[in-house]
């Protein structure tokens, strides 16, 4: 089964507004975090990743939070625009091992 | 930059029949290759990865193989496609000379349909 799984499977924000989707890990030890886009159709796209030694890390318009004492993982996006619109996946994995494991997404629909 | 091919994009199928993937990258070398399933509505589920030509590990038990012929090309095959073959198939690939904290890069998949 897959140790990584989201809070909220959906979630719609008005254009403009800040969006946050969330995830929780179950494998303490994980040490390196990715968030991915997925559009329709698409294969998974690099957003932002940070690395257990840091508690967050921003992109453009993006944020990405890391909690470990919690094993949560959020991802903040600022001014939502409609291309925001996909399922975003967290995905985390142990520095040296292969397996990347990922949740199961969340899906975010931007209202115009 | 480093680009990632798959094809077809998308493939139906009849029960029983074989299949070949192919999964190409370019701009890059001895990258590290990885195969995942991904069911309508799931995460990723990885099925095989490859660190070096000639070298496939498999993460599950399944009807299908992986091979890497050339440094960046990785074929996945069934000799027997099950009904339950059905899925998107998804390429990744990621430079391992960072020591792990690189992302792996995805291609656009394929979506399977069998018959």
């Amino acid at each position: 089964g897959e140790s990584v799984g989201l809070h909220l499977p959906t979630l719609s924000v008005q254009e403009g507004d800040n969006s946050i989707i969330n995830c929780a890990y179950s494998n303490s030890a994980s040490d390196y975090f990715i968030w991915y886009k997925q559009e329709s159709g698409k294969g998974p796209q690099f957003i932002i990743d940070i690395r257990s030694n840091m508690d967050k890390r921003q992109g453009q318009r993006v944020t990405v939070l890391l909690n470990k004492t919690v094993k949560h993982l959020s991802l903040q996006i600022a001014a939502t625009q409609p291309g925001d619109s996909a399922v975003y996946f967290c995905a985390e994995i142990l520095v040296g091992n292969e397996k990347l494991t990922f949740g199961t997404g969340t899906r975010l629909t931007i209202i115009p | 930059s480093q680009t990632i091919h798959q094809w077809p994009a998308t493939l139906v199928q009849p029960v029983g029949s074989p299949l070949s993937l192919e999964c190409t990258v370019e701009g890059t070398s001895n990258p590290n290759l990885y195969w995942y399933r991904q069911a309508a509505g799931r995460g990723l589920q990885l099925l095989f990865y490859s660190v070096g030509i000639g070298q496939i590990s498999s993460e599950v038990p399944q009807n299908l193989s992986a091979s890497r012929p050339q440094d960046r090309q990785f074929i996945l095959s069934s000799k027997k496609l099950l009904l339950s073959d059905s899925g998107f198939y998804l390429c990744a690939w990621r430079d391992k000379r960072s020591r792990g904290n690189q992302p792996q890069h995805f291609g656009d998949g394929t979506r399977l349909s069998i018959l």
